[in-house]
């Protein structure tokens, strides 16, 4: 079963900062933060990941706690086009399978 | 962009009925997987594969499924008897050593 908690849904202004929090309390030494989203049916778009250094991209930003339990995903400028499932996940390894939860449900609003 | 290409995007069968969903995965990755997601649910993780074999596989993944890179581009899920729950979303996947992992835009696989 998934390793991390999402709040089920959340809702954000288009133009203002989306901030999707992530709780991952077990996560242990060798084991990456990884984002992905999911827009309607189609298959997940990786979006970015992490350690435990903060990491950008063109994308989106990626704030891991110090303790590493837990992290936010930031998406600096919410579309419509970024209503979507977001999938935090944790991944053991290079190689670990992904193991997907139910996400948060970010709906960009007008 | 490299992407995962999945073949065919929707599928109808028989219940009993095999099917063979295809992907191509990215050219210089080692790592393949497929997952499914069934309507309404989450997306599920059925096997994955390196190296010529199968490396992990869920509980889901029975001996209806196998899964098969016959020619070192293609890599196929079969299943051998369909069953209305098969009725999914199915998605391939591949990555390299130490990066992440790519998806397909999926088959629709819809058992009547």
């Amino acid at each position: 079963d998934a390793k991390t908690t999402q709040p089920t849904s959340m809702d954000c202004a288009e133009g203002r900062a989306a901030n999707l929090p992530c709780n991952h309390s077990t996560i242990s030494g060798n084991e990456y933060v990884y984002w992905y989203r999911q827009i309607h049916s189609q298959g997940p778009q990786y979006i970015i990941h992490g350690l435990k250094n903060n990491e950008t991209n063109e994308m989106a930003s990626l704030i891991i706690t110090e303790d590493r339990k837990s992290s936010t995903l930031i998406l600096p400028h919410a579309t419509l086009r970024d209503t979507a499932v977001y999938y935090c996940i944790v991944r053991g390894g290079s190689q670990g399978n992904l193991i997907f939860g139910k996400g948060t449900k970010l709906s960009v609003k007008p | 962009e490299p992407e995962v290409t999945q073949t065919p995007s929707h599928q109808v069968t028989q219940m009993g009925q095999e099917v063979i969903l295809r992907c191509v995965p990215i050219s210089n990755h080692l790592y393949f997987y497929w997952y499914r997601q069934i309507l309404g649910q989450k997306v599920e993780f059925l096997v994955s594969f390196y190296n010529n074999e199968i490396s992990e596989k869920s509980e889901i993944f029975d001996d209806q499924f196998s899964v098969e890179r016959p020619d070192g581009s293609n890599f196929t899920l079969k299943i051998r008897s369909t069953k209305l729950e098969d009725s999914a979303m199915y998605f391939c996947a591949s990555t390299q050593e130490n990066t992440e992992a790519f998806f397909g835009q999926g088959t629709r696989l819809t058992v009547v």
